[in-house]
């Protein structure tokens, strides 16, 4: 098993300009989520989803959308970035929500 | 959003010492779970607990989760170099979807 994957690693992005952060697990766990990583704030949930077809908003949600098609994908997209996405990217997945979670590499992503 | 206050924030430890973090909440907590991030990488799961009371060790870790459901420690001794990182805590609140709360994190560095 690969685990949960994230692609890119580093990414820079100008204001204004969209992209799709990708999340995928082989282990065919429901639930999936995404957190951001900022210094000093440990991680804060920004979409979830708890099977193909179902998402939801988290902590910090504004800004970024999240689709869930396959139970193998969940990518998050920035319609319009803004200097405040800079942070790093988690996803993570666990067979539900009550169990462990487990974490991606992470994107650390730079918006100027 | 709700809060888990983490402390330490920082540590500087000389290698063999024991070590000591903990994690408070006004919030019941159904699940605490305790994370590991070394540079460049996602948290990893240390230990996860599950009942008010229960004191649950991995090798030189032992955490507890508090009578209250209110609070969580972690200690780790005769510390190492590779214990290097930033520890955080999480926790499922009770009556919540389930979703995790991260602490702020506790950076430890170790002094061969």
């Amino acid at each position: 098993n690969a685990g949960v994957t994230q692609t890119p690693k580093f990414q820079v992005l100008k204001t204004g300009q969209s992209m799709t952060l990708q999340c995928a697990q082989d282990m065919n766990h429901e639930y999936m989520s995404w957190y951001r990583q900022d210094p000093g704030m440990g991680l804060r949930l920004i979409h979830y989803s708890v099977g193909a077809g179902i998402t939801d908003q988290g902590e910090v949600p504004n800004g970024y959308n999240v689709s869930r098609s396959t139970t193998e994908d969940f990518p998050l997209r920035l319609l319009s970035a803004a200097p405040s996405q800079t942070s790093v990217y988690f996803c993570a997945s666990s067979y539900s929500v009550a169990d462990t979670q487990y974490f991606g590499p992470g994107t650390r992503l730079t918006v100027l | 959003g709700q809060q888990l206050n983490q402390s330490p924030q920082s540590m500087f430890i000389q290698e063999g010492e024991d070590v000591s973090m903990n994690c408070t909440s006004s919030s019941i907590f159904n699940t605490w779970l305790w994370y590991k991030q070394e540079p460049g990488e996602g948290p990893v799961l240390l230990i996860a607990l599950y009942k008010a009371g229960e004191l649950t060790s991995n090798g030189r870790l032992t955490a507890q989760f508090g009578i209250t459901r209110k609070d969580s420690f972690l200690n780790i001794s005769a510390s190492i170099p590779s214990d290097v990182g930033i520890y955080f805590c999480a926790g499922q609140l009770r009556g919540s979807q389930g979703n995790l709360i991260f602490g702020k994190g506790t950076k430890l560095s170790v002094k061969p």
